[in-house]
């Protein structure tokens, strides 16, 4: 089956910019985690939604990033304003229930963004 | 969040049994350790988790110390294929304890 697939695989912008990631992740899961991760480093965790309520959004750089799962299947991450501190490789992650112990985490290739 | 202790970096000859070790002195009760990697140019891959029982699954072994205060990811048989960074994370079961927290790692070589 499908696994966790991110659009762009790659992002170019200039500075200021607004750009949109999106994370389509496995059929049915139903948690979603958004990663950054910068290069040599492990991923840092952004936000996470059970269905479409985003349960925890601690990770959040500040409020130029925000994201959102309307219908609980689909995300976007946006990024208001780009910086160049926010180049980083965004992950997308998804598990089959919402109290995931049991539940691995399955990521996707990510998306590399460079803001220039 | 509860944290882990891993080396840097270690090394293995290949088709040779790996031990990587992890400290997590504050676990608490309800935490779940788990194991992910990360191949180079690749996202996390889950390889493994355990409560208090020692698990065997095809991928590797988590051997698990009785006080539960550290672990031990086990490769049997290491293959170039499994260089890669290996991440020992403690999860908890309910709310935004069920998130995920990544440390540095540990940076396995396997050499011929």
């Amino acid at each position: 089956g499908a696994g966790v697939s991110q659009s762009p695989r790659y992002k170019v912008t200039k500075r200021g910019q607004d750009v949109a990631l999106r994370c389509d992740p496995i059929s049915g899961h139903v948690s979603l985690y958004w990663y950054r991760q910068a290069l040599g480093q492990g991923p840092e965790f952004l936000t996470y939604f059970n269905y479409e309520a985003q349960q925890d959004k601690s990770g959040l750089p500040n409020d130029r990033f925000s994201a959102e799962r309307p219908e609980g299947s689909i995300s976007t991450l946006t990024i208001q304003r780009t910086e160049q501190r926010d180049s980083a490789m965004y992950r997308c992650a998804s598990s089959l229930r919402p109290r995931g112990t049991n539940s691995p985490l399955h990521f996707g290739n990510g998306t590399r963004l460079t803001v220039t | 969040d509860a944290k882990t202790t891993q080396p840097n970096s270690m090394e293995s000859n290949e088709e040779e049994p790996v031990h990587l070790p992890c400290n997590h002195s504050t676990i608490s009760g309800t935490d779940y350790i788990h194991w992910y990697r990360q191949l180079p140019s690749q996202g996390p891959e889950y390889v493994i988790h355990g409560l208090t029982s020692n698990v065997n699954n095809r991928m590797a072994s988590l051997a698990i110390a009785e006080d539960r205060k550290s672990s031990t990811l086990i490769l049997h048989r290491a293959t170039l294929r499994d260089a890669a960074v290996y991440y020992c994370i403690l999860r908890g079961n309910t709310g935004t304890a069920s998130k995920l927290t990544f440390g540095t790692g540990t940076r396995l070589q396997v050499t011929l």
